[in-house]
């Protein structure tokens, strides 16, 4: 069975500066979807970004971007110039190629000092 | 595009009492829907998979006569929590498949069984 495991439970980054956010999964499949939620204190939950496990080239979304190591089973999440906003719970998720569920990991809470 | 609403955002129920939550997609059909729980500071556990017409799937663990699910319309799932206790207090989530299999999220639902 597939799992995704967020080893940090929390992490502190000063505001304007570079985070990052760890997560490994373990899966037998070759083809399946990675993403990074992000859950604010309003409980809903945002797609910050999403990389198809078939592409090299990592995928970034503004001042979001990942570090996907297929080899290693790693899908870290870098948020660079990291804003007030920013804090939240951020929620690594795995996705089968032909399944529609989601596995989730732990989730790790970011907190942002001014 | 692709918003889930979700009815109501809190409820409080007494104990022995079912209550009801819905799931809609506003912007576009869903012939999946899926319902999470999670608890405080904790993780998203999914509970069930829905789909338009047809009996939800319960995850292992997951009582199919407490948690009724119904997915009426390709707008539309319920999740009616039945005899409700007070340990089925919780946060319940659901999310409404696009094409080709991405989910976005409802804003949740804050259950309190007193």
């Amino acid at each position: 069975a597939q799992t995704v495991t967020q080893s940090q439970p929390e992490m502190s980054v000063q505001e304007a500066e570079t985070v990052t956010l760890s997560c490994t999964y373990d899966t037998s499949e070759s083809d399946y979807y990675l993403f990074w939620y992000k859950q604010p204190p309003s409980r809903q939950m945002i797609l910050v970004i999403r990389q198809e496990a078939y592409k090299q080239q990592n995928a970034t979304e503004n001042r979001f971007s990942v570090n996907f190591q297929k080899a290693a089973k790693s899908f870290s999440l870098k948020i660079s110039d990291s804003q007030l906003g920013d804090a939240a719970m951020y929620f690594c998720a795995y996705r089968g190629s032909g399944t529609y569920k989601y596995i989730f990991g732990t989730g790790t809470r970011l907190k942002v000092l001014a | 595009g692709a918003v889930v609403s979700q009815h109501p955002s809190r409820v409080i129920c007494k104990s022995g009492t079912s209550v009801k939550i819905e799931c809609r997609s506003l912007d576009f059909q869903a012939t999946t829907m899926f319902w999470y729980r999670q608890f405080p500071k904790k993780s998203l556990m999914l509970m069930a998979t829905s789909n338009e017409g047809s009996k939800a799937t319960y995850e292992q663990g997951v009582e199919k006569d407490k948690f009724l699910i119904n997915h009426a319309s390709l707008t539309l799932s319920t999740l009616t929590v039945t005899s409700a206790h007070p340990e089925d207090s919780s946060f319940y989530i659901c999310s409404a498949r696009t094409e080709p299999y991405e989910q976005y999220f409802g804003p949740g639902t804050r259950l309190t069984v007193t």
